[in-house]
């Protein structure tokens, strides 16, 4: 069974670009979450993706936006970069929007 | 204003003693927890689960406390091992809608000494 992958594993871009990461969720997973973790903190939930709809948010801006395709797996765009948007971005997939999550290697970010 | 608090950054045990995580939380609509582990370059990894209608859960070494009342949840490994050395973090969720999303404290590193 393989678990949830992400891509690319580092970036560096500048700010005002865009930038587009990949999740593939867990075989039999339907439901995709993306998290932003900041240096010190604990992961912040930006939005999940159940049956290719957007379905919860968290506290962030419009420009993380996101896809599901019909394999499940995912993608979180972030436009107009800010120096803040460093971070590492983690993907989890559960079997259900309500389930256990689990958890990608995470995808680490920097923008200069 | 954080909903999920765990007040020590970090935990130094000694290897076969019990190792006794904190976390407290803020929010009356959380109704299920769980511990993540997290090694450095690796995603957060799910160790322990539970609901707000028990107040124990047991998962081999792993064993978790809830006290409702209190508002607060603590992760006991038993017997600690060198392996165990990672960050945890405690994740709450709330039913609300149609997605469970986590919110998570800042973690504690845990450091077991051989």
């Amino acid at each position: 069974e393989t678990g949830v992958t992400q891509s690319p594993t580092h970036l560096i871009k500048t700010r005002g670009q865009q930038v587009t990461l990949r999740c593939s969720s867990q075989s039999g997973h339907n439901t995709v979450s993306w998290y932003q973790q900041a240096l010190g903190q604990g992961p912040q939930f930006i939005f999940q993706y159940y049956r290719e709809e957007e379905n919860g948010r968290g506290n962030f801006p419009p420009r993380f936006s996101g896809l599901q395709f019909p394999n499940y797996s995912s993608e979180l765009n972030v436009n107009a970069l800010e120096l803040d948007d460093s971070a590492l971005y983690l993907c989890a997939s559960s079997a259900g929007s309500r389930e256990t999550q689990y958890f990608g290697p995470g995808t680490r970010l920097l923008v200069l | 204003d954080q909903q999920v608090k765990q007040n020590s950054p970090s935990l130094s045990v000694q290897e076969g003693r019990i190792s006794i995580l904190n976390c407290d939380y803020t929010n009356s609509m959380f109704d299920y927890f769980l511990w993540y582990k997290k090694y450095p370059a690796e995603g957060p990894t799910f160790l322990i689960s539970i609901s707000s209608i028990k107040d124990k859960n047991e998962d081999g070494r792993f064993t978790v406390f809830l006290n409702k009342s209190a508002k607060h949840l603590s992760l006991h490994i038993v017997p600690s091992q060198p392996g165990d050395s990672a960050v945890y973090f405690c994740a709450a969720s709330a039913v609300g809608g149609s997605a469970r999303q986590l919110t998570f404290g800042s973690g504690t590193q845990l450091t077991v000494l051989p």
